[in-house]
């Protein structure tokens, strides 16, 4: 069972690109959540999904920035219009249903030139 | 704030010697999770305690959770170089969907 596989590792855009993050939950869970990460910082929540479901998006810019968790799929960050502060490492985390056990991959690092 | 908040922010120690750290937070639990995070890495699951346990081992690890004093331990016992990382408490709050972070304590084991 392969763990919580996001790609790409890293990224790279210029300002004004669009940046699309995947992750792929561990086999048989059904939620994701996406966490932001600022060098030696912590991780600051962004949205939280059930498979076809935004169940808290309180984390989220209100522009530019959207999320999805198809029935069949990855899950999906998507960011419109980089800018430089877009610049961080993006998490994602995957569980069960009924267990908030969360497993994370290893990160998106994100770079916006 | 909900925001779990670790203690200290960074320590420093000898191998073979316990490191604890500690984490607090605000409002009702249902659980309290640590992961830790080496640089430049993704985040490890190390344990999580339910909000009706006092006390957790794994391996060299014991965890404790306080919740009238709504806070919680991670021990490590005869550390190790490998060690050295980042350590995160992660709560799932009551009133809240979201598994919240807080901003780490830095480890460094000194060979």
């Amino acid at each position: 069972n392969a763990g919580v596989m996001q790609n790409p590792r890293h990224l790279v855009r210029r300002r004004g690109q669009e940046a699309r993050l995947r992750c792929s939950p561990m086999k048989g869970h059904s939620h994701v959540y996406w966490y932001r990460q600022l060098p030696e910082e912590g991780l600051k929540f962004m949205v939280y999904l059930q498979k076809e479901n935004i169940i808290d998006e309180s984390g989220m810019p209100k522009e530019r920035f959207s999320a999805e968790f198809p029935k069949e799929g990855p899950s999906i960050l998507r960011i419109q219009q980089v800018v430089r502060g877009d610049s961080a490492a993006y998490f994602c985390a995957s569980h069960y249903q009924g267990n908030t056990e969360a497993f994370f991959g290893q990160g998106t690092r994100l770079t916006v030139v | 704030s909900q925001q779990g908040e670790e203690d200290p922010q960074a320590l420093s120690i000898q191998e073979g010697e316990n490191a604890t750290m500690n984490c607090s937070y605000k409002t009702s639990i249902n659980n309290l999770q640590w992961y830790r995070q080496n640089s430049g890495r993704g985040l490890v699951h190390l344990i999580l305690i339910r909000s009706n346990e006092r006390e957790k081992h794994s391996g060299r690890l014991r965890v404790t959770l306080d919740t009238s004093k709504k806070s919680s331990s991670l021990l490590i016992t005869a550390s190790r170089a490998a060690d050295t990382a980042s350590y995160f408490c992660a709560t799932s709050y009551r009133s809240a969907r979201q598994l919240t972070f807080g901003s780490g304590t830095q480890l460094t084991v000194l060979p």
